[in-house]
């Protein structure tokens, strides 16, 4: 079945560190990739999309490029700050498959002075 | 900015008690999703509307949850009886009509006891 691999968490950095979160995918077809953002307290929100190969998602300094080659749409940004920290869920939607997400575990990000 | 809204925020509930969560959707959102999200995993759909229809429930525990949508706006998820597998947050989300404007709740966390 379908299914969405993330690295596993916490991922601890110091503000303005690199950031990379992996995200892998199983799918059929070829589906629409996203990442979604969930701060403490609040509901998850949709960071950035992409939906074919090659194709790359930006947003707030966030980036990801979906690789269909390697199956892949790491999560990446050149230099974090302390309000990044958050739960990132990595997604996928088939196409043809209407509105149904399939989430990864999610990815726990913390940024530290 | 409107949001998606969700009571309660926590419940704390006994094994084989029911319960109930209430989610009011951003007005003008036809859809509706109802997902549940264990800790340390992603969320899983429960229940989708189309207005007052279900379009997809097929990973809805149907001997136990139960989900309404009456007049196409807000909408109650029960369960009944609850077990303690059942611990998890419970997330709302509404949208026009595709994944990338769906808008989530801050969620209802269930504790079983």
């Amino acid at each position: 079945g379908d299914s969405v691999t993330q690295m596993e968490g916490p991922v601890t950095l110091s503000e303005e560190a690199f950031l990379t979160i992996n995200c892998t995918y199983t799918a059929t077809g070829y589906p629409s990739l996203f990442w979604y953002v969930q701060y403490p307290g609040e509901g998850l929100q949709l960071l950035l999309k992409a939906t074919k190969a090659d194709d790359k998602g930006s947003n707030k300094g966030f980036e990801a490029t979906y690789r269909k080659e390697t199956t892949s749409f790491h999560l990446e940004k050149g230099s974090v700050q302390v309000s990044d920290s958050a739960v990132y869920f990595c997604a996928l939607r088939l196409t043809g498959g209407g509105n149904k997400l399939t989430f990864g575990t999610g990815t726990q990000l913390k940024v530290e002075l | 900015e409107a949001e998606v809204a969700q009571s309660p925020r926590y419940k704390i509930t006994e094994k084989s008690q029911a319960v109930a969560f209430w989610c009011d959707p951003i007005s003008g959102h036809a859809t509706l999703y109802w997902y549940r999200q264990i800790l340390g995993q992603g969320p899983e759909l429960l229940v989708q509307f189309q207005d007052e229809s279900v379009v997809d429930d097929s990973q809805l525990p149907k001997d136990r949850f139960s989900a309404e949508r009456l007049k196409g706006v807000d909408s109650t998820l029960k369960i009944q009886p609850a077990e303690l597998g059942d611990s998890a947050m419970y997330l709302c989300a509404s949208s026009l009509g595709t994944v990338e404007t769906q808008y989530f709740g801050p969620g209802t966390r269930l504790l079983v006891l």
